[in-house]
């Protein structure tokens, strides 16, 4: 398997454009979680689906981020209007859906906003 | 809400030390922990599993514990290389999975 597969790698967008990441989950895989990584923050947990169903958003930080999966192997995290503050490294990962599987993380989407 | 700290934030030692990386969490209402390892620039890497049921894991010169009880894992390192510098993330897993801030190793030649 080629493991979680998140694109693009590198985004640069200007202020107030959307912008949309893509995750593809192992195969196979029934969690799929979002998370961002900063220097101030860490890795924060943006969202948390199980069987393509998002069971916690509570890290979204606001109404201009959204994220979909339409089916078990696709999901999207979509930001509009972006902002600066919204740069950051992006990560995707996915594990079974037995939560005593082992979790696996895709390679991130480094967004910038200018 | 699960809350994750590492200790130490940072650490910089000589090739060949055997290390020790302390994570303690908030809830021990878990399944199992894992350990991560992340370089710069690059994705997490998991490293062990260890599982709520276990004491111990271990992978090559790296050895996982876990205390769910008293909410705390350790990780160690033998013969410490310099290619173990990275920055290690340990994530335990309830509903989540919530990482701490990680711990920065520097091995020196």
């Amino acid at each position: 398997d080629a493991g979680v597969i998140q694109s693009p790698r590198h985004e640069v967008t200007e202020m107030g454009q959307e912008v949309t990441l893509r995750c593809k989950p192992i195969s196979g895989h029934n969690s799929l979680f979002w998370y961002r990584q900063t220097m101030m923050r860490g890795l924060e947990l943006l969202i948390y689906f199980n069987n393509n169903v998002p069971i916690d958003d509570s890290g979204m930080p606001e109404d201009r981020f959204s994220a979909k999966m339409p089916n078990a192997s696709f999901s999207t995290l979509k930001i509009q209007p972006s902002e600066p503050r919204d740069s950051a490294v992006y990560f995707c990962a996915s594990s079974a859906q037995e939560a005593y599987t082992e979790a696996f993380f895709g390679q991130g989407t480094r967004l910038t906003v200018v | 809400k699960q809350e994750v700290t590492q200790i130490p934030a940072a650490l910089s030692v000589p090739e060949g030390e055997n290390l020790v990386l302390n994570c303690s969490f908030t809830d021990s209402a878990i399944y199992n922990l894992q350990w991560f390892r992340q370089d710069p620039g690059k994705g997490l890497t998991s490293l062990l599993l260890i599982q709520s049921s276990q004491r111990e894991q271990t992978s090559g010169r790296l050895n996982a514990s876990l205390d769910k009880s008293s909410g705390r894992s350790t990780l160690y390192i033998a013969a410490s290389q310099p290619g173990d510098s990275a920055t290690y993330l340990c994530a335990p897993r309830g509903n989540m999975l919530t990482f701490g801030g990680g711990t920065r190793l520097m091995v020196k030649p």
